[in-house]
């Protein structure tokens, strides 16, 4: 069984707009929530990550917001641009057993100018 | 800058034959995993290692074997590859208990059965 799932499965926005990728989980034990982005050609790389003593976490123009009731995070990409056209994943693990990471299947982003 | 290399990047082959994957990293990780990407993009672990030491074992058929002869080296081999195991095989590494913790992946092989 998938523990980890996001949606849209693919996402086309407009240059400047707000892109917003979802993701929910099953295991109410995963406390750290990192979200990696794979640009084609290349290998996943760690885009910005959440833990849950905290309901939002921001770096520039990407934010994570967390809801640990409903076992749910977003990540909103504000002012998209075409560079940041790529699959995003979103995945979770036990911080205190963090020899597994599990990741959903992602949402690949197209922004087109 | 890649810190993970994957030997081959492409590999083709036929049914029932045996293929070895490698891996090492060189950011002094103490741990080291294998994910297979399938054709939908999912991302699932197969096996972790921590100091050499298997942690990790998900549900894989058993014709798959990891091998570890360091912390820096994590191998793969399938002895008798089918054609669901058409994949892309990306090796990881990550350093427990780092403030600043993630993943490290290479850059994947692809594997074709025919």
């Amino acid at each position: 069984q998938q523990q980890v799932r996001q949606s849209p499965q693919s996402l086309t926005v407009w240059e400047g707009e707000t892109a917003i990728l979802n993701c929910s989980y099953e295991d109410s034990t995963f406390d750290y929530f990192p979200w990696y982005r794979l640009f084609p050609g290349e290998s996943p790389a760690l885009l910005i990550a959440i833990r849950p003593v905290s309901n939002k976490k921001e770096d520039g123009r990407f934010t994570i917001f967390f809801n640990k009731r409903e076992k749910k995070l977003s990540l909103h990409i504000t002012d998209s641009q075409p560079g940041d056209s790529a699959t995003y994943f979103c995945a979770a693990r036990r911080w205190s057993w963090n020899y597994k990471y599990v990741f959903g299947a992602g949402t690949r982003l197209k922004v087109i100018a | 800058e890649t810190a993970v290399f994957q030997t081959p990047n492409y590999h083709v082959t036929q049914v029932g034959n045996e293929v070895s994957f490698n891996c090492k990293q060189t950011l002094g990780h103490d741990t080291m995993y294998w994910y297979k990407q399938d054709s939908k993009k999912l991302l699932k672990i197969m096996f972790s290692y921590n100091n050499k030491q298997l942690i990790v074992n998900e549900t894989v058929p058993r014709r798959f074997s990891p091998q570890s002869s360091d912390k820096a080296h994590l191998n793969l081999r399938i002895k008798s590859v089918e054609p669901e195991d058409s994949a892309v095989y990306l090796c990881a590494s990550s350093q427990t208990g780092a403030s600043n913790e993630r993943l490290f992946f290479g850059h994947g092989t692809k594997l074709s059965v025919l």
